[in-house]
């Protein structure tokens, strides 16, 4: 099993350009989620699903669209990125509820110039 | 916030020497979950300790909580090099707040 995968691992973008990060999981989980990581931050939760479908906004939505057209894809988009969103992107899962353990990809580092 | 916050946020130890992290949080929890972060990789799951428990313990790892005061510690003992990490801690609610970690380095 791969567990969580992420691509791409590193991105570059210029001011105003859009992307999409995809994530991928094969443990069949119902759970998924996009953090960022900032230096002093610690991670913080973007969006997450709680199931095929599903999006729910966490602490920082704002400039970021997400969908979950199948369980097992996460998409996180940036419709027009902006140096603020220079970060670390971590998508994760976890099984049947979001008291159980989350599974982490390796994570993307995009800077925004 | 529901946050978790750790404490020391640095921590340098000799190889063989025990490693204690502590976190502190803010409302009632089902669980508490320590993560491990090696140095440009995704987070581990180390460890989760239920809200009725007190003490846990995982090869080289011991994780107390303490309900009434909302901390939790971790403890390496025998630490190696290979500990070195940042370990985060973390609380579920609908979704997992984590603290802002303790960078752990083990010098050999």
């Amino acid at each position: 099993n791969a567990g969580v995968t992420q691509t791409p691992k590193f991105r570059v973008l210029k001011t105003g350009q859009s992307m999409t990060l995809l994530c991928a999981q094969d443990m069949n989980h119902e759970y998924m989620y996009w953090y960022r990581q900032d230096p002093g931050m610690g991670l913080r939760l973007i969006h997450y699903s709680v199931g095929e479908g599903t999006t729910a906004k966490g602490e920082v939505p704002d400039g970021y669209n997400v969908s979950r057209l199948k369980k097992q894809n996460f998409l996180l988009g940036l419709e027009s990125a902006a140096p603020s969103q220079t970060s670390v992107y971590f998508c994760a899962s976890s099984g049947l509820s979001s008291y159980n353990e989350q599974f982490f990809g390796p994570g993307t580092r995009l800077t925004v110039l | 916030s529901q946050q978790g916050e750790e404490d020391p946020q640095a921590l340098s130890i000799q190889e063989g020497e025990n490693a204690t992290m502590n976190c502190s949080y803010k409302t009632s929890i089902n669980n508490l979950q320590w993560y491990r972060q090696n140095s440009g990789r995704g987070l581990v799951h180390l460890i989760l300790i239920r809200s009725n428990e007190r003490e846990k313990h995982s090869g080289r790892l011991r994780v107390t909580l303490d309900t009434s005061k909302k901390s939790s510690s971790l403890l390496i003992t025998a630490s190696r090099a290979a500990d070195t990490a940042s370990y985060f801690c973390a609380t579920p609610a609908n979704n997992l707040f984590f603290g802002t970690g303790t960078r752990l380095t083990v010098i050999p």
